[in-house]
């Protein structure tokens, strides 16, 4: 069983600290990782994807990668109130080397408080 | 440009009763998916057509018929609706199986009463 694990939360930070997110998973041989955010009644978008190990920044959003340790994380740098949001991770995990289809965990709710 | 349409945007339903959820992508995209989202849950995939003239089963398929209709409209159908598939319904499409990113409809309301 392809598992994805997200602490549910609330996670709540102050508006401008840096909110820390994680997801771990059960499956060694998975490739590709992604954050969506998704705001409350709205459809997931995609904010990052990373591959290898190590680090992704993508403007205040940094995405960290631990293929040993099955972790990956998303941080966000000078949090706003606008990031308030489910964000949600997804793997995609291998089967037979094709690529398979993603994996969601199920959301960590950040809320940015002013 | 409308990205990926879902229709109806909410419905209620009887215990029993059938409808189907249409979904259009004008991205020309080859894959799409339907998703379900409840509570504490996450999304979890119903069934997907990785190409026009595929279709495949998800996670939770049970309950739920697929149809890609073309390359653009990819529909699900619901025979006999059960309190248990009261939920939110997601399409998405991707330009390909799994690819790095999946756009995702506004999602479907469903009550099952």
């Amino acid at each position: 069983q392809k598992e994805v694990e997200q602490n549910s939360g609330p996670l709540s930070v102050p508006e401008g600290a840096i909110a820390s997110l994680n997801c771990t998973y059960s499956d060694r041989g998975s490739q590709s990782f992604f954050w969506y955010r998704q705001y409350s009644g709205k459809s997931p978008e995609l904010i990052m994807f990373i591959y290898s190990n190590g680090d992704k920044e993508d403007g205040r959003f940094t995405a960290q990668l631990n293929k040993a340790s099955q972790y990956v994380s998303l941080l966000i740098r000078d949090s706003q109130p606008s990031d308030s949001a489910t964000y949600l991770c997804a793997v995609r995990f291998n089967y037979g080397g094709s690529q398979g289809n993603l994996i969601f965990g199920k959301g960590t709710k950040l809320s940015v408080k002013p | 440009n409308a990205g990926v349409t879902q229709t109806p945007k909410f419905q209620v339903l009887k215990t029993g009763q059938s409808m189907t959820l249409q979904c259009a992508q004008d991205m020309n995209h080859n894959s799409m998916y339907w998703y379900r989202q409840d509570p504490g849950m996450g999304l979890r995939l119903i069934y997907y057509s990785a190409s026009e003239g595929t279709t495949d089963k998800g996670e939770v398929p049970n309950g739920y018929n697929v149809s890609r209709l073309n390359k653009r409209e990819f529909s699900l159908r619901l025979e006999s609706a059960a309190p248990s598939q009261t939920s939110v319904y997601f399409c998405a499409s991707s330009d390909l199986q799994g690819a790095e990113t999946q756009y995702f409809g506004p999602g479907t309301r469903l009550l099952v009463l």
